[in-house]
């Protein structure tokens, strides 16, 4: 089993639709879950970061953490064309200073 | 602000070779790790660089070692290149050692 689970996708969503994004992991120690987005060809770029259960809030994005579920999801509402990425889960274990991804899930929003 | 930057972006090396990528932190981070990313896979650890340290260590062979100088910059140095060693070089840099991480644009390499 791998420490961060996604699902690979491709996941399609129609344009102004609500993509759901989710991922799993493993270590109930985990603390730390990051959002990355990354456009074909090149690097992650930060999208959203949650450390507490429930839900955060950064404008079309929503990260939603469930510890007790070890379950951690992205919302992005009124998808766009360039939403069209890979998202990866990333997770912080305290004590472990890397991030662990998991493989991505990528993200197809049709216009 | 600037962000995370890393030099070159591109590299192009034959089997045996050595190579050595640089990484600037964002500003105000004091801690870098490198990662590497293999085509269609998700960044992997290699090590992270705190304090001029090797503070942890992924699951990669001797042939990678890196150096943190004193203006928190740094390098990564990879010996007797493998194709297998073909990917994207990222850099993230963060405050502290376990805190959020910022990525650069990455160093393409290239082993023929």
């Amino acid at each position: 089993q791998k420490e961060v689970e996604q699902n690979s996708g491709p996941l399609s969503v129609p344009e102004g639709a609500i993509a759901s994004l989710n991922c799993t992991y493993s270590d109930r120690g985990s603390q730390s879950f990051f959002w990355y987005r990354q456009y074909s060809g090149k690097s992650p770029e930060l999208i959203m970061f949650i450390y507490s259960n429930g839900d955060k809030e950064d404008g079309r994005f929503t990260a939603q953490l469930n510890k007790a579920s070890q379950y951690v999801s992205l919302l992005i509402r009124d998808s766009q064309p360039s939403d069209s990425a890979t998202y990866l889960c990333a997770v912080l274990v305290p004590g472990r200073r890397a991030l662990t991804f998991g493989s991505g899930t990528r993200l197809q929003v049709q216009p | 602000d600037a962000g995370v930057t890393q030099s070159p972006t591109h590299l192009i090396k034959t089997r045996g070779q050595q190579v050595t990528l640089r990484c600037s932190p964002k500003s105000g981070h004091d801690t870098v790790s490198w990662y590497q990313q293999a085509l269609g896979q998700e960044p992997q650890f290699i090590f992270q660089y705190y304090e001029e340290e090797e503070r942890q260590r992924g699951n990669f062979p001797d042939r990678f070692s890196g150096h943190q100088f004193p203006n928190y910059s740094s390098e990564l140095n990879v010996n007797a290149l493998l194709l297998g060693d073909s990917a994207l070089y990222l850099c993230a840099s963060s405050q502290g050692t376990g805190e959020t991480q910022y990525f650069g644009p990455g160093t393409r390499l290239l082993v023929l």
